[in-house]
């Protein structure tokens, strides 16, 4: 089992729509995610961070972490063309304090 | 811009030689990070830095080592580079003293092909 994983994708969302992803990750003490987003052949950048359960929104994106469960989502509202990229979840695990990465979740935002 | 500067942008070389990317960051930070990224593997952490002189290893380090004489430069050397080491590989500065805690900046990358 991979440390953090997140469905590949493609992620087919229509514009306007909402588009939900997942992260799930295996150490029960982990304490800080991560989202970012990285449009092809680009750098990583930085979309959200949350360090709470529950929710987290800044404009249209929203980050919802459930420790017990060990899952964070990141929620897409009106998803738009620009928002088609690659969404990558990172997770500083408890062991070792590594930020570890998964390998992302390609979206593609339709007209 | 979180002011981080990678050179070169592009680079190939021949299996065997010695390879240096150079990181150079303006903001000050005191956290530094290499990582490479390839299909299928994702972001993966090559050495880190706390400050002058003060480096570790991530989980890939074997056959790279790294230097930071200045807090500005990070400089990472690929000792004999070879074709499993083609990939980009992505420098990046905390955005606050917390290492592994914080959110990063990352620079352009830098795209490597060995042949």
């Amino acid at each position: 089992q991979k440390e953090v994983e997140q469905n590949s994708g493609p992620l087919s969302v229509p514009e306007g729509a909402i588009a939900s992803l997942n992260c799930t990750y295996s150490d029960r003490g982990s304490q800080s995610f991560f989202w970012y987003r990285q449009y092809s052949g680009k750098s990583p950048e930085l979309i959200m961070f949350i360090y709470s359960n529950g929710d987290k929104e800044d404009g249209r994106f929203t980050a919802q972490l459930n420790k017990a469960s060990q899952y964070v989502s990141l929620l897409i509202r009106d998803s738009q063309p620009s928002d088609s990229a690659t969404y990558l979840c990172a997770v500083t695990l408890a062991a070792g304090n590594k930020l570890t990465f998964g390998g992302g979740t390609r979206v593609l935002v339709k007209p | 811009d979180a002011g981080i500067t990678q050179s070169p942008r592009h680079k190939v070389t021949e299996t065997g030689t010695p390879v240096t990317l150079r990181c150079h960051q303006t903001e000050n930070h005191r956290y530094m990070y290499w990582y490479r990224q390839d299909p299928g593997h994702g972001l993966r952490l090559i050495h880190y830095s706390y400050g002058v002189k003060d480096t570790d290893k991530g989980e890939v380090s074997d056959g790279y080592s790294v230097s930071r004489s200045k807090t500005e430069d990070f400089l990472l050397t690929l000792e004999s580079a070879t074709s499993s080491q083609t990939s980009v590989y992505f420098c990046a500065i905390s955005a606050t003293d917390r290492i592994f805690n914080s959110p990063l900046h990352f620079g352009n990358g830098t795209r490597l092909t060995v042949t």
